[in-house]
């Protein structure tokens, strides 16, 4: 079945650590790829997106993302995380072909010890 | 600019009872959807409209009811709710690009507890 799968239901860090949140999806074909977090008590934002173009992508708030069309996967990162980084993050798809249906992942919790 | 707004905030309904949730944006946007959250699933699609009178069936849509007469409103119909309905509820808007899916604007949500 088509799926988005994320690698760690919940990450731990202390600041300044890197980060990377895994995201994998099964789709086959052209898709679209975003990132969404929501903040605790706060509404789900978009964090980046790829549309096309250069694979890396860059977001708000020092996130990126690095689009790997062979490995199917399109990883968050972040050098150096801070407390407010604290969240759930997100990984959504959706398929050129049937762009009105986004997909989301199970999300991985983040929480940053100060 | 009020965005998406979700009413009510939380609800607590007991078996078999319906209710409808209510979804207004205020951005003219063509797309409106409603997704569920649950603990380890993440946020699942139940139905998406992509403009008045439009309306289809995204990942779980059995046991919900939806319709789209104007562009700003977007309501969530539960006809008999069940146990298995227990969610957060938020609803999403965006505008129409061709072939792009532009970013998803979310309302607060609606806690719903089914007993």
């Amino acid at each position: 079945a088509q799926s988005v799968s994320q690698h760690n239901h919940h990450v731990i860090l202390s600041e300044a650590a890197s980060l990377e949140l895994g995201c994998n999806y099964s789709y086959g074909g052209t898709v679209n790829l975003f990132w969404y977090v929501q903040y605790p008590g706060q509404h789900l934002q978009l964090l980046l997106k790829y549309f096309s173009g250069d694979p890396l992508v860059k977001g708000i708030k020092g996130f990126e993302a690095e689009f790997i069309k062979s490995k199917f996967s399109f990883n968050l990162r972040k050098p150096s995380v801070q407390w407010s980084d604290t969240a759930e993050y997100f990984c959504a798809v959706n398929l050129k072909t049937s762009y009105d249906k986004v997909i989301f992942g199970p999300g991985t919790s983040l929480s940053v010890i100060p | 600019n009020a965005g998406v707004t979700q009413t009510p905030k939380f609800q607590v309904l007991k078996t078999g009872q319906s209710m409808t949730l209510q979804c207004a944006q205020d951005m003219n946007h063509e797309y409106m959807s409603w997704y569920r959250q649950d603990p380890g699933m993440g946020l699942r699609l139940i139905h998406y409209s992509v403009g008045a009178g439009i309306t289809d069936q995204g990942e779980v849509p059995n046991g919900y009811n939806v319709s789209r007469s104007t562009t700003e409103d977007f309501p969530l119909r539960l006809l008999s709710a069940a146990p298995s309905q227990t969610s957060v509820y938020f609803c999403a808007s965006s505008r129409n690009r061709d072939r792009v899916r532009e970013k998803l604007f979310f309302g607060s949500g609606t806690q719903l507890s089914v007993l």
